[in-house]
């Protein structure tokens, strides 16, 4: 265990659902990040927050929108995804946003029919 | 733009062979350097760092890998792999300023190890 937690493990939504992802992460650190995993592909950063608030967004389709209510707790809310969107979405945490290790969750594996 | 290179997607060992994954990045600047593995079905975790000081680094079960800033390369090696290696191994580059501060992954290389 890294105490960093995702839920769910795996989700299969249709491309008109709504769906979320959690990250949970009880070791006090400040900083949390979104990656998108996909087979054979570098992993893609998403989302990065530095005490609760965004600093990083690349490029990322609005279909993906994150929230971070505090700095234990990131959200992934999921809006019409596509098929190319299947995918391990891994959150990250490390204590503070400048080069320092990332401790990762074990993902949530998402299908999208 | 900033990359990281993994030589191979698939490598196929027997118990007891040596192991390299070769590893490049492309950034000439000050680098941290890590390598990540993820076992089947388990989170990516940190096998070994380079921040700064000797280049060759000793990390967890046996593993180690050499920093040549020469060759913008940090190729990880074991010398004798056990069937518990088998597992997707991940190199890392987190810079200061070109990175903007954030890891740059490679694709990844998939080590399997017959026993």
């Amino acid at each position: 265990e890294t105490g960093v937690t995702q839920t769910p493990r795996h989700l299969v939504m249709g491309m008109t659902n709504k769906k979320s992802l959690k990250c949970e992460q009880h070791l006090g650190h400040n900083a949390m990040y979104w990656y998108k995993q996909s087979a054979k592909k570098p992993l893609e950063l998403m989302f990065v927050y530095s005490l609760e608030e965004r600093v990083e967004n690349n490029s990322v389709p609005s279909r993906f929108s994150p929230e971070c209510p505090n700095s234990s707790h990131l959200f992934l809310h999921l809006h019409t995804l596509q098929p190319e969107d299947s995918a391990l979405y891994l959150c990250a945490s490390s204590p503070r946003l400048a080069a320092n290790i990332q401790y990762f969750g074990a993902g949530t594996r998402l299908s999208v029919l | 733009a900033q990359s990281v290179s993994q030589h191979n997607h698939h490598v196929i060992l027997s118990e007891a062979a040596s192991l390299e994954l070769g590893c490049n990045y492309s950034y000439g600047g000050t680098v941290n350097l890590f390598w990540y593995v993820q076992y089947p079905g388990q989170h990516l975790q940190l096998l070994l760092k380079y921040f700064s000081g000797d280049p060759l680094v000793k990390g967890i079960k046996g593993f180690e890998a050499e920093f040549i800033k020469s060759k913008f390369s940090f190729n990880l090696r074991k010398p004798s792999v056990q069937w518990s290696d088998t597992a997707e191994y991940f190199c890392a580059v987190n810079g200061s300023m070109e990175y903007g501060n954030k890891l740059v992954f490679g694709a990844g290389t998939i080590l399997r190890v017959k026993s």
